[in-house]
């Protein structure tokens, strides 16, 4: 079945330290989005690519970083420089098709501890 | 200023009982409408998806109404059961890569 994983589905972050959120997708998609959710607020945008190699920032891109080698892979680095990172990170693609919206994964939820 | 705004923050109703949560945007232009629903800890999943000319569509129990004209949507719950708590989700789009999301409405179904 096509979908979008995330892994890992929970993550401890200690001060001062980076860590990656992966985001996989088998769904042909090309552009590919990671959103932040915070309890009582919607979801916001951190970063998204709409093709392999180009990335754009979102509203909250600060303290945090992406790559886009593959069309499949779009993993979120969160660094150190992101002073409040506990929230839930959900990264989306796109169908562009006939039912043009978001398919979204089933997220990662970062700690810091 | 393009946004979507969602009634009520949350609800409580007994199971079986229906529900109708709202939806209305100031997003132009308009592409179209989802309704997502979210349980606690996963990613939100897609019900409906209206364009300009669909005025209701519905998925098993729940039903999407669409009035292009005054930028409201609703979402109605037929005949609640414990596993629709969830929050349900808004998002409007106004095509390319520009969508609009609502806050959602935190639903919670009682025995």
């Amino acid at each position: 079945d096509g979908g979008i994983t995330q892994s890992p589905k929970y993550l401890f972050r200690k001060e001062g330290q980076n860590v990656t959120l992966s985001c996989e997708q088998n769904l042909n998609h090309d552009a590919m989005y990671w959103y932040r959710q915070d309890p009582g607020q919607g979801l916001r945008l951190i970063y998204y690519s709409q093709i392999v190699n180009d990335f754009q920032k979102g509203d909250i891109a600060e303290g945090y970083s992406v790559s886009r080698e593959k069309k499949e892979s779009f993993p979120l680095t969160v660094t150190s420089a992101q002073k409040n990172p506990t929230a839930f990170y959900l990264c989306a693609s796109i169908d562009r098709g006939r039912n043009y919206g978001y398919t979204f994964g089933s997220g990662t939820r970062l700690t810091v501890v | 200023k393009n946004q979507v705004e969602q009634s009520p923050q949350s609800l409580i109703i007994l199971e079986g009982k229906n529900c109708t949560l709202q939806c209305n945007y100031t997003v132009s232009p308009f592409s179209n409408l989802r309704w997502y629903k979210q349980d606690t800890g996963r990613g939100p999943v897609s019900l409906t998806i209206m364009t300009f000319s669909e005025n209701t569509k519905s998925n098993g129990r729940y039903t999407a109404t669409l009035d292009a004209d005054t930028k409201q949507s609703s979402l109605h719950i037929t005949a609640s059961q414990l596993s629709d708590s969830a929050s349900y989700i808004c998002v409007v789009s106004a095509g390319g890569n520009q969508f609009y999301f609502g806050t959602g409405t935190s639903l919670t179904v009682i025995p």
